[in-house]
């Protein structure tokens, strides 16, 4: 299994406040990527890297934001957390922009 | 905007039975993917391809790009095959920015395999 960590696994915070998600990697692995996953839609692509500090977003970026200061750290960030931002996150990371994606094990955030 | 189309959306069958899984795409693509989610929530890949055949132990990809259709073969299916099913493909993008590293995905199929 590729070596990918998200970190909390489970997180219940109130509508408004901060909240900041990680994903580690130890494959050295060049792209990783922030997905949602909610009941009725497929996994949908909020932001992603290509590199330290390359960043980009995706279909669902409105409200989040993400850094990348090191190879193996990806931070997802809700500056302000709102119910609809209820969801399961998923990290990925890949070789290249062609290859396989993997996935990390994970996030549930509950914004109440 | 590619739209993927998975079908059934719901499958049940028993132990031993022969599973197919389709994906429909609207748009050219460079590559497909089939996942697999546990009830546990992890997500696995199964296959990347973007022509023909491949096989994995009971399992089997198929891809037309013509048709712009793929199917997932189970053989020999077992409980432990029980999951969600993802197809996921990657367009063919206008030019080779970052942007064309993006995946659409379907919106799974579940399998249930009964003993």
């Amino acid at each position: 299994d590729a070596g990918i960590t998200q970190s909390p696994r489970h997180k219940v915070t109130e509508t408004g406040t901060p909240v900041t998600l990680r994903c580690h990697q130890t494959e050295n692995h060049r792209y990783m990527y922030w997905y949602r996953q909610d009941p009725g839609h497929g996994l949908r692509l909020i932001h992603y890297s290509y590199g330290v500090k390359d960043t980009d977003k995706g279909e669902v970026s409105d409200g989040y934001s993400v850094s990348r200061s090191k190879t193996e750290d990806f931070l997802l960030t809700l500056e302000s957390a709102t119910s609809s931002q209820t969801s399961v996150y998923f990290c990925a990371i890949s070789g290249s922009f062609s290859s396989e994606q993997y996935f990390g094990p994970g996030t549930r955030l509950t914004v109440t | 905007k590619n739209e993927v189309e998975q079908s059934p959306q719901n499958l049940t069958a028993q132990e031993g039975e022969f599973i197919t899984i389709n994906c429909s795409y609207s748009v050219g693509i460079s590559a497909l993917h089939w996942l697999q989610q546990h009830p546990g929530g992890g997500i696995v890949s199964l296959f990347m391809l973007s022509s023909g055949k491949k096989k994995h132990g009971r399992l089997i990809a198929t891809i037309n790009i013509q048709e712009k259709h793929s199917s997932l073969h189970i053989t020999a299916s077992h409980p432990r095959d029980s999951a969600v099913y993802i197809c996921a493909v990657r367009s063919l993008g206008r030019d080779s920015g970052a942007g064309s590293y993006q995946l659409t995905f379907g919106k799974g199929t579940k399998l249930s395999v009964i003993p």
